[in-house]
């Protein structure tokens, strides 16, 4: 079955400062790939996700890459700022059912002032 | 629109004892998820349901736990016998499944305390 791991698990930024959470799957046969957020206490909300026939897609201060022939994707966060201090989790996704939709372990992003 | 809803939010019960959480998923979204989240861990995928199929049952961690779907809609998560390790928070989630890959809409979760 697909396996994803996720770094790091807890991550410490600058206000305004950029970051960076990493993923690799292992099934090449994954085509989708989510990101949910977690605020504390609260439910994940997808954030953004893309799909394998693109390598990158932007939604204002947040983009994910796509790296096929690596199996790696990732999550950027331009201008950080204190709301995007939650753990975040990647997913990969063959469209199989529930088994084909595999989270990683999740990043504690903390934002300092 | 109404999201997924999970009762109760909180749940506190003694060691021995069997628990029901309930999730009533978006209306129209065929499939149903049952997740496990430890405190600050990851989410551990406990059963799915997909319309009339038969559910997949795979990540249930014993026989003590069981789940079902009455009319393609409501589901329901009971774990006999509480054990202490039990204690996590439980996510229902639902997508649409009218296309591939749609994304899963999260409920609040159920936080059950087994003491």
């Amino acid at each position: 079955g697909e396996n994803v791991e996720q770094h790091p698990s807890t991550l410490s930024v600058q206000e305004g400062d950029s970051a960076v959470i990493k993923c690799t799957y292992s099934d090449s046969a994954s085509n989708y790939f989510p990101w949910y957020k977690q605020e504390l206490g609260k439910r994940p909300q997808l954030i953004i996700d893309i799909r394998s026939n693109v390598g990158e897609k932007k939604d204002q201060r947040i983009a994910v890459t796509l790296n096929k022939t690596a199996k790696h994707f990732s999550l950027h966060i331009t201008e950080t700022q204190p709301e995007d201090s939650a753990v975040y989790f990647c997913a990969a996704s063959s469209g199989g059912g529930a088994d084909g939709l595999t989270f990683g372990k999740g990043t504690h992003l903390i934002i300092q002032p | 629109g109404a999201g997924v809803s999970q009762s109760p939010s909180n749940k506190v019960t003694e060691k021995g004892k069997d628990v029901e959480l309930r999730c009533d998923p978006i209306s129209g979204h065929t499939a149903l998820y049952w997740y496990r989240q430890s405190l600050g861990q990851g989410l551990e995928f406990l059963i799915y349901f997909q319309g009339n199929s038969a559910p997949d049952k795979s990540g249930l961690p014993s026989d003590r736990f069981s789940a079902e779907r009455t009319g393609g809609s409501v589901s329901t998560l009971t774990i006999q016998r509480t054990q202490q390790e039990d204690s996590a928070v439980y996510l229902c989630a639902s997508s649409l499944r009218g296309q591939d890959n749609s994304p899963l809409h999260f409920g609040n979760g159920t936080r059950l305390t087994v003491t």
